[in-house]
């Protein structure tokens, strides 16, 4: 069972323009959220995150968005650039999941130049 | 440079087989970790390491099995290698294991893509 979903495997947009990707959460006890980024043959890189006593969390171009009552949270790439172009996974933990992260399936954006 | 490495970058192993992957990072992280990740389904934990001297399983553990003999390595082991083990395999590591209010992250390895037959 899926805890955490991205419901997009892909994206493309404008170079840019605004990058949306979305992540969903059923585990309404996650406290922290990261966001990853991966390029291919490599592991995934870190790049931001956001705990529940945020709403937003925001480092240069990337800004994270956390909708508790949705169960739901979004990265924003602002302005996006053919280097993002990579695969982005969510991942969340919580209290009384112990020591583990669970992670989205990923959604591949491309960049378009 | 610090970092983790993972060994060995790829392998086919035929099926029965014993196989360990190796995981090393410099960075004197107390947790470790081992995901696998396959299509579809995104990275799940396998096994987890808090510190020196003790493991906990994740959410895949069946198959697999982990020693952490000291703070730098963390070995994974398939005892009998079966194909659905086929996938690509992360080790990680963060500063500490996660808690309540924690703000670590984890870094990862650059992965061993492993192939059963």
């Amino acid at each position: 069972d899926q805890q955490v979903k991205q419901n997009s495997p892909s994206l493309s947009v404008q170079e840019g323009r605004i990058s949306i990707l979305n992540c969903d959460y059923t585990n309404s006890m996650f406290d922290y959220f990261l966001w990853y980024k991966k390029y291919p043959a490599e592991g995934p890189t870190f790049l931001i995150s956001i705990s529940s006593i945020k709403d937003k969390n925001e480092d240069g171009r990337f800004t994270v968005f956390l909708n508790k009552s949705a169960k739901h949270l979004s990265l924003h790439i602002v302005p996006s650039q053919p280097g993002d172009s990579a695969v982005y996974f969510c991942a969340a933990s919580a209290m009384n999941t112990g020591n583990q992260f669970y992670f989205g399936t990923g959604t591949s954006l491309t960049v378009i130049p | 440079i610090a970092g983790i490495t993972q060994a060995p970058t790829s392998q086919i192993l035929a099926a029965g087989r014993r196989m360990t992957l190796r995981c090393t990072q410099d960075m004197r992280h107390n947790a470790m970790y081992w995901y696998r990740q396959d299509l579809g389904l995104g990275l799940r934990l396998i096994h987890y390491s808090n510190t020196a001297g003790t493991t906990g399983k994740g959410e895949v553990p069946d198959g697999y099995s982990v020693s952490r003999a000291n703070t730098d390595d963390f070995p994974l082991t398939l005892a009998s290698a079966v194909p659905s083990q086929t996938s690509v395999y992360f080790c990680a590591s963060s500063r500490r294991a996660y808690r309540p209010g924690s703000t670590d992250t984890q870094y990862f390895g650059p992965g061993t893509r492993l192939t059963v037959l």
